[in-house]
């Protein structure tokens, strides 16, 4: 029961290049989310998918792009990375409970653009 | 804005101390506070509190909720060196999965 899978686990780009963080989760959930964690700030969501085929801006979009596939895949797009982008970059979905609702994440993907 | 702090940013005790995390948060139209542990990799769920004053335990570890005045605080009894890891604190509103996290807590427990 693999949960929330993300791909690649690591990468190196050079200012400029551009990439796509892949998730997929197993658990049947309809939001899906991504947050970056930095050093000292906690994580902070980029961009988020309450369902199949919408997409919403978080705190902090700027920078990527994102589609959500079908219900299982949601990806994070950086078209033109920039050192302020080297993060860790976590893939969740929500499990709604009675009044709110539970995040699962993925393992992260660490990103470093030099 | 919304905010979550966290306090201290980092604590250092020896096994069989005895912490306390602490938590304050503003968050517009606040639903539920949630606890997470996250070791290497990926934050992993401790608690979810949405009603004051009801403690939320689990074996050692147990959090209580204050939405008066706007703070959690999550408690470690007999640490052991296992608990080393960053607590993260995080509030949400009516949007689901849209939390607000803290900076986190690193927990450092000493043999």
């Amino acid at each position: 029961n693999a949960g929330v899978t993300q791909t690649p686990k690591f990468q190196v780009l050079k200012t400029g290049q551009s990439m796509t963080l892949q998730c997929a989760q197993d658990m049947n959930h309809n939001s899906m989310y991504w947050y970056r964690q930095d050093p000292g700030m906690g994580l902070r969501l980029i961009y988020y998918s309450a369902s199949e085929g919408t997409t919403d801006k978080g705190e902090v979009p700027n920078g990527y792009n994102v589609s959500r596939l079908n219900k299982r895949e949601f990806s994070l797009r950086l078209e033109s990375a920039a050192p302020s982008q080297t993060s860790v970059y976590f893939c969740a979905t929500c499990r709604l409970t009675k009044n709110t609702g539970e995040l699962f994440f993925g393992e992260g993907s660490r990103l470093t653009v030099l | 804005e919304d905010k979550v702090v966290q306090s201290p940013l980092s604590l250092v005790v020896h096994e069989g101390d005895t912490v306390t995390l602490n938590c304050s948060y503003e968050v517009t139209n606040f639903r539920s506070l949630l606890w997470y542990k996250q070791e290497k990799k990926a934050p992993t769920f401790l608690f979810m509190l949405t009603s004051s004053g009801i403690e939320k335990k689990s074996g050692r570890l147990s959090s209580i909720l204050d939405k008066k005045e706007l703070f959690s605080i999550l408690n470690i009894t007999a640490t052991q060196t296992g608990d080393s890891a960053v607590y993260l604190c995080a509030a949400g509103g009516t949007s689901y999965g849209k939390l607000t996290f803290g900076q986190g807590t690193i927990l450092t427990v000493h043999p």
